[in-house]
């Protein structure tokens, strides 16, 4: 089925290990963004990108990153996991945000102990 | 620094009862979305509104874009407990790509 596919669904972590998030869209969209999500809250941007080659911060990057090498693909990597990066993490994609807004994968739940 | 604020945030009403969320802020936006949330599930579009002063009808909802383009509001007509869930209004300022959310309100309607 086309959509946004996002892996591992769970993942539970040790402080100071480092993880990918993955997330693949086979909607040949240009717009990906990469979202978390704590309990009870709304989406908080961590990294976006308008297209291939192209990444930007969003409003809570630190201690993550991210490459967008194709279109499809838009990987988020934990550099050391801290307690405080516990959350649901959403990847999702637009063709065109403004007239169609975005798709959502189902999440992944993080958990770092 | 949060852009996009909700209100209220979490609302408890009866089945039947109408109700307003509202989304505000100090920015202009090109377009606002809503959308919807269910627990465990990623965030679903509700709708987009584009031209400010615009309003819009899906089915019992009613989205409506502020005519300055910095604040939207949707009204719940004889809500049903199929309407419970998290609403989230989202959108890009103009001149930005960053796509972000609002705080979110937990709507629950009991039957």
């Amino acid at each position: 089925n086309a959509g946004v596919t996002q892996t591992p669904k769970f993942q539970v972590l040790k402080t100071g290990q480092s993880m990918t998030l993955q997330c693949a869209q086979d909607m040949n969209h240009e717009y990906m963004s990469w979202y978390r999500q704590d309990p009870g809250m709304g989406l908080r941007l961590i990294h976006y990108s308008v297209g291939a080659g192209i990444t930007d911060q969003g409003e809570v990057p630190n201690g993550y990153n991210v490459s967008r090498s194709t279109t499809e693909d838009f990987p988020l990597r934990l550099l050391s996991a801290a307690p405080s990066q516990t959350s649901v993490y959403f990847c999702a994609s637009s063709y065109d945000k403004q007239n169609y807004g975005y798709t959502f994968g189902s999440g992944t739940r993080l958990t770092v102990v | 620094t949060q852009l996009l604020e909700q209100s209220p945030q979490f609302l408890s009403i009866q089945e039947g009862e109408n109700l307003t969320v509202y989304c505000n802020s100090s920015s202009v936006f090109s377009s606002l979305q809503w959308y919807r949330q269910e627990p465990g599930e990623g965030p679903v579009l509700l709708v987009t509104v584009v031209t400010g002063g615009e309003v819009k009808k899906l089915k019992r909802l009613t989205f409506q874009f502020g005519d300055a383009r910095k604040d939207s509001s949707l009204h719940i007509t004889a809500a049903q407990p199929g309407d419970t869930g998290l609403y989230l209004c989202a959108g890009a300022p103009s001149g930005t790509y960053k796509y972000i959310f609002g705080t979110g309100t937990r709507l629950k309607v009991l039957a």
